[in-house]
């Protein structure tokens, strides 16, 4: 089946460096991708929509120029978290709907810890 | 809008034990799906079910089944004979229309994190 892959699974950075999330959708392509932030014991909450070629869309009270979104081609979109602090600290996921409506494919996530 | 509600934080339960987590949603489309995701400590959300709004068969796999109940909004999930492997967190989530644009984009509850004892 459809497989999405998201690198790194894990990462610890300083505050206020730079921290850069892939997403890869392996067997399938990808015009729109999403990214979901989840805060420990939380639920998952939609930051944004990756679109291919465009600008992406960014949900309310998500900062658009702190997590920075590309979406450069039809299998890769990118989330930068830009001079990350400690309250940045949790658990992305992505995910892309793949073919045949409704389906959605997850990718293993990021847990980034900020300190 | 759209919502979905998990009521419970927190179950408990002793090993083959039943457990029926529930699920409400909110939303004006007469059209949509409705989904069951597993997370367990790994993170990585594991798909369970999905349920088109035309569809509301109850559907059984396994140990698990699901009753979707469109007169009152609900999607609930039912474990029989539990197993500790079935502790996790569980979600509740609901897409938006197909064709709308935005398939895949998903609506969680807040989870129910469930706890088999042995």
């Amino acid at each position: 089946g459809a497989v999405v892959s998201q690198h790194p699974s894990w990462v610890i950075c300083k505050s206020g460096t730079s921290v850069k999330i892939e997403c890869r959708s392996l067997d399938f392509q990808a015009t729109t991708m999403f990214w979901y932030r989840q805060f420990p014991k939380q639920s998952l909450m939609l930051m944004a929509t990756s679109n291919e070629g465009s600008k992406a869309t960014y949900e309310q009270g998500v900062e658009k120029d702190k997590f920075l979104i590309n979406h450069a081609s039809l299998t890769l979109s990118t989330l930068t978290v830009t001079s990350a602090h400690p309250e940045d600290s949790s658990f992305y996921i992505c995910s892309a709907p793949g073919q045949g409506r409704g389906k959605a494919f997850f990718g293993q996530g990021t847990r980034l810890t900020v300190v | 809008a759209q919502k979905v509600t998990q009521a419970q934080t927190e179950i408990s339960v002793v090993e083959k034990e039943d457990v029926t987590l529930d699920c409400v949603y909110e939303t004006r489309d007469t059209t949509y799906y409705l989904f069951w995701y597993k997370q367990p400590p790994s993170g990585e959300l594991v798909f369970l079910i999905r349920r088109n709004s035309f569809d509301e068969q109850n559907e059984i796999s396994g140990r698990y089944s699901w009753n979707f109940q469109k007169s009152t909004s609900s999607f609930n999930f039912t474990i029989t004979a539990s197993q500790v492997v079935d502790s996790a967190v569980y979600f509740c989530a609901l897409s938006e229309a197909p064709g709308s644009g935005n398939t895949g984009k998903l609506i969680f509850g807040q989870g129910t994190t469930l706890q088999v004892k042995p």
